[in-house]
């Protein structure tokens, strides 16, 4: 079946520690994005790319890093630089390439700073 | 300005009646318009987009574009308990070249059977 897979579902990080948010997709998208949501919030853009090896910042990306070596794969890192961690993180991908292309999420991860 | 800009809500209908969301966008150029729906606790799911002036129908659900007033909005016939969510609106501003779904707040919708 296609579709985008993050894990882990849950995940819990001590203070000032790195974790690696996984994000893979089987659609054949060339986009994909970040986004970060805290409770009763939209959606905030972290990170996205258009193509492999290249990304670009969105509108909250301090403290986090990303990737895109692989078509399928766009890991998110949330640093230790990232102050305040604790949220619900989604990734998402889209055909790409233009405007009239929809974008579908994963199942998401929630991350919390124990 | 927000880029995209929603009624918290809630919303409140009774189980039949039609929802009627609206969203507004700041970018005159923006392309595309999409509807998500958001249950507590999952990811959102799309439900809707439209890329043209006027109305745009699927099932119970209809999308309403007019781009002079830089509005958008999301009619729900004979809405259902099940309804019962966070609608979400995404625009796709022309000032990022297109490459950016920027998102509403969201608003939440009650259906009281």
């Amino acid at each position: 079946d296609g579709g985008i897979t993050q894990s882990p579902k849950y995940l819990f990080r001590k203070e000032g520690q790195n974790v690696t948010l996984s994000c893979e997709q089987n659609l054949n998208h060339d986009a994909m994005y970040w986004y970060r949501q805290d409770p009763g919030q939209g959606l905030r853009l972290i990170y996205y790319s258009q193509i492999v090896n290249d990304f670009q910042k969105g509108d909250i990306a301090e403290g986090y890093s990303v990737s895109r070596e692989k078509k399928e794969s766009f890991p998110l890192t949330v640093t230790s630089a990232q102050k305040n961690p604790t949220a619900f993180y989604l990734c998402a991908s889209s055909i790409g390439g233009t405007a009239n292309t929809e974008a579908f999420f994963g199942q998401g991860t929630r991350l919390t700073v124990v | 300005q927000k880029e995209v800009e929603q009624n918290s809500g809630p919303l409140s209908v009774p189980e039949g009646a039609i929802a009627s969301l609206n969203c507004t966008y700041s970018d005159r150029g923006s392309q595309s318009f999409f509807w998500y729906r958001q249950y507590s606790g999952k990811s959102p799911e799309l439900i809707m987009f439209i890329y043209s002036n006027g109305d745009k129908e699927d099932g119970r659900f209809t999308a309403q574009l007019n781009k002079a007033s830089q509005y958008v909005s999301l009619l729900i016939r004979d809405s259902q308990p099940s309804d019962s969510a966070t609608y979400l609106c995404a625009v796709t501003p022309l000032n990022t070249g297109f490459q950016k779904l920027v998102f509403g707040t969201g608003t939440r919708l009650l259906v009281s059977p």
